[in-house]
């Protein structure tokens, strides 16, 4: 069974830019939440989606933003880069019922100058 | 206060010891509890986790929970070097959809 697959893996980008990052989940799974990852501040929760529908949205600027398909792929958006935005992004997938444990991605790495 | 707090360390401990990890969380109405190790550079890895108050075995690990102190542990028994790490606590909001994790405890296992 494949796990949770986030692509790319690596990216530099400029400030200014936009950025998308996706994220499959593992088969059967439904939800999908993202989470950025910060050395000083940690797994910070970006957003949660299930069936195509965000059900929650952490304290982020409305520059990120995401949306899931039918098929549960998802992805992200990060529009006017800043140097700040430079982190670990996560994806987690779950199966959206009464089992909520996560299964992480290995992430993407992105990197803005 | 942060939704869910744990000491950030370093804990180390020699080889063969007992590593004890805490976490505290606020929302007195959360359900599930969960432990993730994350080794540098990897992204998290789930293993253990825990929904009622007590204990819960999985070989060398226990995890702990107590609902009434809001309150989470977990305890690695004959800790090996390759259980260096830093070790998450999460907890999820039930009405919010959303996994809320701790800033993490890093441990390091003396050889």
């Amino acid at each position: 069974k494949a796990g949770v697959t986030q692509t790319p893996r690596y990216l530099i980008k400029t400030r200014g830019q936009q950025v998308t990052l996706s994220c499959s989940p593992i088969s059967g799974h439904r939800s999908v939440s993202w989470y950025q990852q910060t050395p000083g501040q940690g797994l910070q929760f970006l957003f949660e989606y299930f069936s195509e529908t965000q059900r929650n949205k952490g304290n982020f600027p409305g520059r990120f933003s995401g949306r899931q398909f039918s098929n549960s792929r998802s992805e992200m958006n990060v529009s006017t880069l800043e140097l700040g935005d430079s982190a670990l992004y996560l994806c987690a997938s779950t199966t959206g019922g009464g089992n909520t444990e996560a299964f992480f991605g290995q992430g993407t790495r992105l990197t803005v100058v | 206060q942060k939704e869910v707090e744990q000491n950030s360390g370093p804990l180390s401990v020699p080889e063969g010891a007992i590593a004890s990890l805490n976490c505290t969380y606020s929302d007195r109405g959360s359900q599930s509890f969960f432990w993730y190790r994350q080794y540098s550079g990897k992204s998290p890895e789930l293993i253990m986790s825990i929904y009622s108050n007590g204990d819960k075995e999985d070989g060398r690990f226990t995890a702990q929970l107590n609902k009434a102190s809001q309150y989470v542990s977990l305890l690695i028994r004959d800790s090996q070097p390759s259980d260096s790490a830093t070790y998450l606590c999460a907890v999820f909001h039930t009405g919010g959809f959303k996994t809320i994790f701790g800033a993490g405890t890093r441990l390091f296992v003396k050889a």
